[in-house]
């Protein structure tokens, strides 16, 4: 049982590059979720999705986009990388929701920086 | 939106001594705060949580504390040991928007 998996690892890209960084959970948890960590500010809300085909804004999520369509993957895009989005990105995922008090299971973390 | 503050941002104790790590938050419909432990190159985990229709919650050495009037809620480990080193996230849950305090990076000296 691996959890949530997160690829790639670890990635370097200059400014103006696109990638995608992919989750995947085999919980089959409906809520999946991706944060950004910086030093000093702790976790922020990218985006998140309350299950298959669906996907809302966070605390932070201009310059991302995402994907759910299917129940296991979430993927996080970045159209055009900037030196701002240099960060540790976690995916995480719950069986419910952060309102009905549902724990989070995260990923070991992606580290990306833009040049 | 939710505003959560945490202090201190290090802590550096003796093995066996206590440790509290203190957050506060701005919105009053928060109710649910969990506490999450991040070891060094890993994903944040739970540790330990506590709803707003609770005000003390216990599991071995560790307990949190939870005051609603004054918005504030705090981490309290016992007896602490090495392997409690690590960086500790407190967070407030609002419709489906978990925000998470700064952090504290927690130091236990052998």
């Amino acid at each position: 049982n691996a959890g949530v998996t997160q690829t790639p690892k670890f990635r370097v890209l200059k400014t103006g590059q696109s990638m995608t960084l992919l989750c995947a959970q085999d919980m089959n948890h409906e809520y999946m979720y991706w944060y950004r960590q910086d030093p000093g500010m702790g976790l922020r809300l990218i985006h998140y999705s309350v299950g298959e085909g669906t996907t809302a804004k966070g605390e932070v999520p201009d310059g991302y986009n995402v994907s759910r369509l299917k129940k296991q993957n979430f993927l996080l895009g970045l159209e055009s990388a900037a030196p701002s989005q240099t960060s540790v990105y976690f995916c995480a995922s719950s069986r419910q929701g952060t309102l009905n008090t549902g724990e989070l299971f995260f990923g070991e973390g992606s580290r990306l920086t833009v040049l | 939106g939710e505003n959560v503050e945490q202090h201190p941002s290090t802590l550096s104790v003796q093995e066996g001594d206590s440790a509290v790590i203190k957050c506060t938050y701005s919105d009053s419909a928060s109710n649910y705060f969990p506490w999450y432990k991040q070891e060094l190159g890993k994903g944040p985990q739970l540790i330990i949580d506590i709803r707003s229709n609770v005000g003390e919650k216990k599991d071995q050495r560790i307990a949190v504390t939870l005051n609603k009037t004054a918005k504030h809620f705090s981490l309290h480990i016992t007896e602490t040991q090495p392997e409690d080193s690590a960086v500790y996230f407190c967070a407030a849950s609002y419709n489906n928007d978990m925000r998470f305090g700064a952090g504290t990076r927690l130091t236990v000296k052998p």
